[in-house]
Protein backbone atom coordinates (compact mmCIF):
# COMPACT_ATOMS: atom_id res chain seq x y z
CA UNK A 1 0.00 0.00 0.00
CA UNK A 2 1.14 3.44 -0.90
CA UNK A 3 1.69 5.95 2.26
CA UNK A 4 2.70 9.31 2.10
CA UNK A 5 4.42 11.21 5.57
CA UNK A 6 4.51 14.11 6.41
CA UNK A 7 6.38 14.47 9.89
CA UNK A 8 7.18 17.91 10.22
CA UNK A 9 3.05 18.54 12.26
CA UNK A 10 4.21 22.19 12.27
CA UNK A 11 6.89 24.76 10.83
CA UNK A 12 7.12 28.20 10.83
CA UNK A 13 8.66 31.19 8.87
CA UNK A 14 9.75 34.85 8.79
CA UNK A 15 7.79 36.41 6.13
CA UNK A 16 9.92 37.18 3.28
CA UNK A 17 12.43 34.27 4.70
CA UNK A 18 12.39 30.45 2.91
CA UNK A 19 11.02 27.32 4.58
CA UNK A 20 11.12 24.07 3.09
CA UNK A 21 8.14 21.27 3.97
CA UNK A 22 9.01 17.49 3.78
CA UNK A 23 7.10 14.39 2.65
CA UNK A 24 8.09 10.92 2.38
CA UNK A 25 6.17 8.27 0.56
CA UNK A 26 6.61 4.40 -0.47
CA UNK A 27 5.06 2.83 -3.41
CA UNK A 28 6.60 -0.15 -5.56
CA UNK A 29 5.59 1.86 -8.19
CA UNK A 30 7.76 3.34 -11.20
CA UNK A 31 5.13 5.79 -12.84
CA UNK A 32 2.95 7.99 -10.40
CA UNK A 33 2.32 11.57 -9.50
CA UNK A 34 3.27 13.74 -5.99
CA UNK A 35 1.24 16.94 -5.20
CA UNK A 36 0.93 19.84 -2.84
CA UNK A 37 -1.81 20.89 -1.85
CA UNK A 38 -2.85 24.13 0.13
CA UNK A 39 -5.55 24.33 2.78
CA UNK A 40 -5.81 28.01 3.98
CA UNK A 41 -8.29 28.04 7.05
CA UNK A 42 -11.02 29.07 4.61
CA UNK A 43 -10.98 25.45 4.10
CA UNK A 44 -10.50 25.07 0.64
CA UNK A 45 -8.12 23.14 -1.12
CA UNK A 46 -5.87 24.46 -3.55
CA UNK A 47 -3.12 22.83 -5.59
CA UNK A 48 -0.10 24.32 -5.18
CA UNK A 49 2.04 22.18 -7.32
CA UNK A 50 2.45 18.67 -9.09
CA UNK A 51 5.38 16.45 -9.93
CA UNK A 52 5.37 13.34 -12.79
CA UNK A 53 7.60 11.23 -11.22
CA UNK A 54 9.11 10.11 -15.00
CA UNK A 55 10.52 13.76 -15.25
CA UNK A 56 13.82 14.38 -13.53
CA UNK A 57 13.29 18.15 -13.58
CA UNK A 58 11.77 19.57 -10.18
CA UNK A 59 8.55 21.58 -10.66
CA UNK A 60 8.71 25.08 -10.28
CA UNK A 61 5.77 27.70 -9.71
CA UNK A 62 6.70 30.73 -9.04
CA UNK A 63 7.84 30.91 -5.66
CA UNK A 64 7.10 27.85 -4.86
CA UNK A 65 9.34 24.24 -6.02
CA UNK A 66 9.74 20.91 -5.34
CA UNK A 67 12.67 18.52 -4.56
CA UNK A 68 12.10 15.84 -6.14
CA UNK A 69 14.18 12.77 -5.31
CA UNK A 70 13.15 9.44 -6.74
CA UNK A 71 15.37 7.06 -5.45
CA UNK A 72 14.83 8.47 -1.77
CA UNK A 73 11.29 9.05 -2.36
CA UNK A 74 11.25 11.97 -1.20
CA UNK A 75 9.34 15.36 -2.07
CA UNK A 76 9.82 18.57 -0.38
CA UNK A 77 8.26 21.41 -1.25
CA UNK A 78 10.27 25.03 -1.05
CA UNK A 79 8.60 28.21 -0.08
CA UNK A 80 10.54 30.99 -1.40
CA UNK A 81 10.24 34.70 0.00
CA UNK A 82 7.21 33.84 2.50
CA UNK A 83 4.63 36.21 2.56
CA UNK A 84 1.42 36.09 5.01
CA UNK A 85 -0.81 34.14 2.44
CA UNK A 86 0.94 31.26 2.79
CA UNK A 87 0.22 30.54 6.58
CA UNK A 88 -2.13 27.48 5.80
CA UNK A 89 -2.10 23.35 6.25
CA UNK A 90 -0.23 22.06 3.07
CA UNK A 91 -0.56 18.33 2.38
CA UNK A 92 1.39 16.22 0.07
CA UNK A 93 -0.62 13.65 -1.66
CA UNK A 94 0.20 10.45 -4.49
CA UNK A 95 -1.60 8.98 -7.37
CA UNK A 96 -0.51 5.72 -9.23
CA UNK A 97 0.00 6.69 -12.74
CA UNK A 98 -3.58 4.65 -13.79
CA UNK A 99 -5.30 4.73 -10.54
CA UNK A 100 -7.20 7.50 -8.63
CA UNK A 101 -6.99 6.80 -5.57
CA UNK A 102 -4.99 9.73 -4.37
CA UNK A 103 -3.47 9.18 -0.73
CA UNK A 104 -2.24 12.53 1.34
CA UNK A 105 -0.51 12.81 4.46
CA UNK A 106 -1.47 14.33 7.63
CA UNK A 107 -0.36 17.70 6.57
CA UNK A 108 1.94 20.40 8.18
CA UNK A 109 0.54 23.57 9.40
CA UNK A 110 2.53 26.30 8.71
CA UNK A 111 2.86 29.86 10.79
CA UNK A 112 4.19 33.10 8.54
CA UNK A 113 5.25 35.47 11.34
CA UNK A 114 5.58 39.28 10.45
CA UNK B 1 -12.24 29.96 -7.15
CA UNK B 2 -11.89 26.53 -8.70
CA UNK B 3 -14.97 25.98 -10.20
CA UNK B 4 -16.53 23.20 -7.84
CA UNK B 5 -19.42 23.93 -6.80
CA UNK B 6 -20.55 22.01 -3.50
CA UNK B 7 -23.82 22.50 -1.51
CA UNK B 8 -25.02 23.04 1.27
CA UNK B 9 -21.54 24.63 3.03
CA UNK B 10 -23.04 23.37 6.27
CA UNK B 11 -25.02 20.54 7.29
CA UNK B 12 -26.67 19.91 10.78
CA UNK B 13 -28.24 16.59 11.36
CA UNK B 14 -28.71 14.15 14.26
CA UNK B 15 -27.64 10.12 14.39
CA UNK B 16 -29.84 7.94 12.57
CA UNK B 17 -30.80 10.21 9.65
CA UNK B 18 -29.57 10.36 5.60
CA UNK B 19 -28.17 13.10 4.08
CA UNK B 20 -27.30 13.75 0.67
CA UNK B 21 -24.22 16.55 -0.19
CA UNK B 22 -24.28 18.15 -4.05
CA UNK B 23 -21.54 18.64 -6.19
CA UNK B 24 -21.38 20.28 -9.39
CA UNK B 25 -18.00 19.60 -11.58
CA UNK B 26 -16.38 22.69 -13.39
CA UNK B 27 -17.13 23.17 -16.99
CA UNK B 28 -15.83 20.43 -19.02
CA UNK B 29 -14.45 18.41 -16.62
CA UNK B 30 -16.05 14.57 -16.60
CA UNK B 31 -14.52 13.34 -13.43
CA UNK B 32 -15.62 13.72 -10.22
CA UNK B 33 -14.30 12.30 -6.49
CA UNK B 34 -15.87 12.70 -3.01
CA UNK B 35 -13.20 12.39 -0.01
CA UNK B 36 -13.51 13.06 3.35
CA UNK B 37 -11.64 14.71 6.21
CA UNK B 38 -11.96 13.76 9.72
CA UNK B 39 -9.83 14.79 12.49
CA UNK B 40 -8.46 11.21 13.51
CA UNK B 41 -8.68 9.93 9.54
CA UNK B 42 -7.22 12.65 7.54
CA UNK B 43 -8.27 13.19 4.36
CA UNK B 44 -9.52 10.00 2.57
CA UNK B 45 -10.64 9.26 -0.75
CA UNK B 46 -13.80 8.00 -0.93
CA UNK B 47 -14.90 7.20 -4.82
CA UNK B 48 -14.34 8.31 -8.38
CA UNK B 49 -17.21 8.67 -11.07
CA UNK B 50 -16.31 9.24 -14.73
CA UNK B 51 -18.81 10.43 -17.04
CA UNK B 52 -21.70 8.52 -15.12
CA UNK B 53 -20.20 5.43 -14.59
CA UNK B 54 -17.98 4.43 -10.99
CA UNK B 55 -14.47 4.44 -11.71
CA UNK B 56 -12.51 3.81 -8.90
CA UNK B 57 -13.80 3.06 -5.23
CA UNK B 58 -11.59 4.29 -1.89
CA UNK B 59 -12.13 3.54 2.11
CA UNK B 60 -16.60 4.21 1.31
CA UNK B 61 -18.52 2.84 3.64
CA UNK B 62 -21.42 0.56 2.63
CA UNK B 63 -23.56 3.18 4.36
CA UNK B 64 -22.84 5.78 1.76
CA UNK B 65 -23.15 5.80 -1.70
CA UNK B 66 -22.55 8.65 -4.76
CA UNK B 67 -23.67 8.83 -8.25
CA UNK B 68 -23.03 10.75 -11.53
CA UNK B 69 -25.73 12.14 -13.11
CA UNK B 70 -26.59 12.74 -17.04
CA UNK B 71 -25.38 16.63 -16.18
CA UNK B 72 -22.13 15.37 -14.80
CA UNK B 73 -23.27 16.73 -11.08
CA UNK B 74 -22.77 14.24 -8.51
CA UNK B 75 -24.51 13.64 -5.34
CA UNK B 76 -22.95 11.43 -2.06
CA UNK B 77 -25.40 9.73 0.54
CA UNK B 78 -25.10 9.57 3.66
CA UNK B 79 -27.35 7.00 5.78
CA UNK B 80 -27.43 6.17 9.19
CA UNK B 81 -25.45 8.69 10.21
CA UNK B 82 -23.05 7.59 13.49
CA UNK B 83 -21.07 10.27 15.52
CA UNK B 84 -18.08 9.66 13.55
CA UNK B 85 -19.28 10.85 9.96
CA UNK B 86 -19.07 14.30 11.06
CA UNK B 87 -16.00 15.64 8.81
CA UNK B 88 -15.89 17.74 5.59
CA UNK B 89 -16.61 16.22 2.48
CA UNK B 90 -14.86 17.66 -0.29
CA UNK B 91 -15.98 17.41 -4.01
CA UNK B 92 -12.92 17.68 -6.85
CA UNK B 93 -12.81 17.27 -10.30
CA UNK B 94 -10.59 16.96 -13.40
CA UNK B 95 -11.29 16.71 -17.06
CA UNK B 96 -11.10 13.01 -17.67
CA UNK B 97 -10.49 10.24 -15.86
CA UNK B 98 -6.78 9.71 -16.11
CA UNK B 99 -4.48 9.69 -13.38
CA UNK B 100 -2.33 12.76 -15.01
CA UNK B 101 -5.02 14.92 -14.65
CA UNK B 102 -4.85 17.39 -11.70
CA UNK B 103 -7.92 17.33 -9.29
CA UNK B 104 -9.74 21.05 -8.22
CA UNK B 105 -11.13 20.72 -5.13
CA UNK B 106 -14.52 21.95 -4.35
CA UNK B 107 -14.66 24.48 -0.58
CA UNK B 108 -16.60 21.31 0.81
CA UNK B 109 -19.27 20.25 2.90
CA UNK B 110 -19.11 20.29 6.47
CA UNK B 111 -21.27 18.01 7.93
CA UNK B 112 -22.13 17.98 12.42
CA UNK B 113 -24.05 15.01 13.70
CA UNK B 114 -25.30 15.68 16.90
Amino acid sequence: AQTVTQSQPEMSVQEAETVTLSCTYDTSESDYYLFWYKQPPSRQMILVIRQEAYKQQNATENRFSVNFQKAAKSFSLKISDSQLGDAAMYFCAYKRYNNNDMRFGAGTRLTVKP
Amino acid sequence: DSGVTQTPKHLITATGQRVTLRCSPRSGDLSVYWYQQSLDQGLQFLIQYYNGEERAKGNILERFSAQQFPDLHSELNLSSLELGDSALYFCASSENGQGNQPQHFGDGTRLSIL
